[in-house]
């Protein structure tokens, strides 16, 4: 079965400091894999995608399938910052699904 | 252009009634999913409609369906209400299906069931 693990619900960081989210998953196939970020009151927004390997607001994420692990980075945070961050994995076969982890609420302290 | 577009936002509905939530995709994306998301379980999957049909049912009872019409616009209905049917109910779409695409999410319907 597939799975997502964010061990950490809550994560406080102050502004300037470096953030890593951490993100593992459990999944025989091939995956592809995300990070949605939602702001307060905003609705669920998609980070990245780790097929582009793109940098967005300056996170980053790295998808290294021999620890099963797509932790976000981010080398200085901002107060901009604080959000829920969920990781999530796409199934493939034709009928997709998006499975989430739990969530990592991240608060960047002034 | 415009988003996701869920209607309505908020619903309050009794025990044993039914309640049908709508979607607007993006237009030209083909793909819909649903989404239940509540403070215990997370987000967790209900099932995607492409082209009219749906193609993956996640682990909910089957008091819980939608469709999918031609214009790619999507309902969910969930009949015999319980309250833990409680929740923010997503809906996201993409263009096409396969996992290059990222789903863009709506704002969701807040049923709250009483």
């Amino acid at each position: 079965a597939q799975r997502v693990t964010q061990p950490e619900k809550l994560l406080s960081v102050f502004k300037g400091a470096p953030v890593e989210l951490k993100c593992n998953y459990s999944y025989s196939g091939s995956p592809e894999l995300f990070w949605y970020v939602q702001y307060s009151r905003q609705r669920l927004q998609l980070l990245l995608r780790h097929i582009s390997r793109e940098s967005i607001k300056g996170f980053t994420a790295d998808l290294n399938k021999g620890e099963t692990s797509f932790h976000l980075k981010k080398p200085f945070a901002q107060e901009e910052d604080s959000a829920m961050y969920y990781c999530a994995l796409s199934t493939q076969g034709g009928s997709e699904k998006l499975v989430f982890g739990k969530g990592t609420k991240l608060t960047v302290n002034p | 252009k415009a988003g996701v577009t869920q209607t309505p936002r908020y619903l309050i509905k009794t025990r044993g009634q039914q309640v049908t939530l709508s979607c607007s995709p993006i237009s030209g994306h083909r793909s819909v999913s649903w989404y239940q998301q509540t403070p215990g379980q997370g987000l967790q999957f209900l099932f995607e409609y492409f082209s009219e049909t749906q193609r993956n049912k996640g682990n909910f009872p089957g008091r819980f369906s939608g469709r999918q019409f031609s214009n790619s616009r999507s309902e969910m209905n969930v009949s015999t209400l319980e309250l833990g049917d409680s929740a923010l109910y997503l809906c996201a779409s993409r263009p096409s299906t396969g996992g290059l695409w990222g789903y863009t999410f709506g704002s969701g319907t807040r049923l709250t069931v009483v």
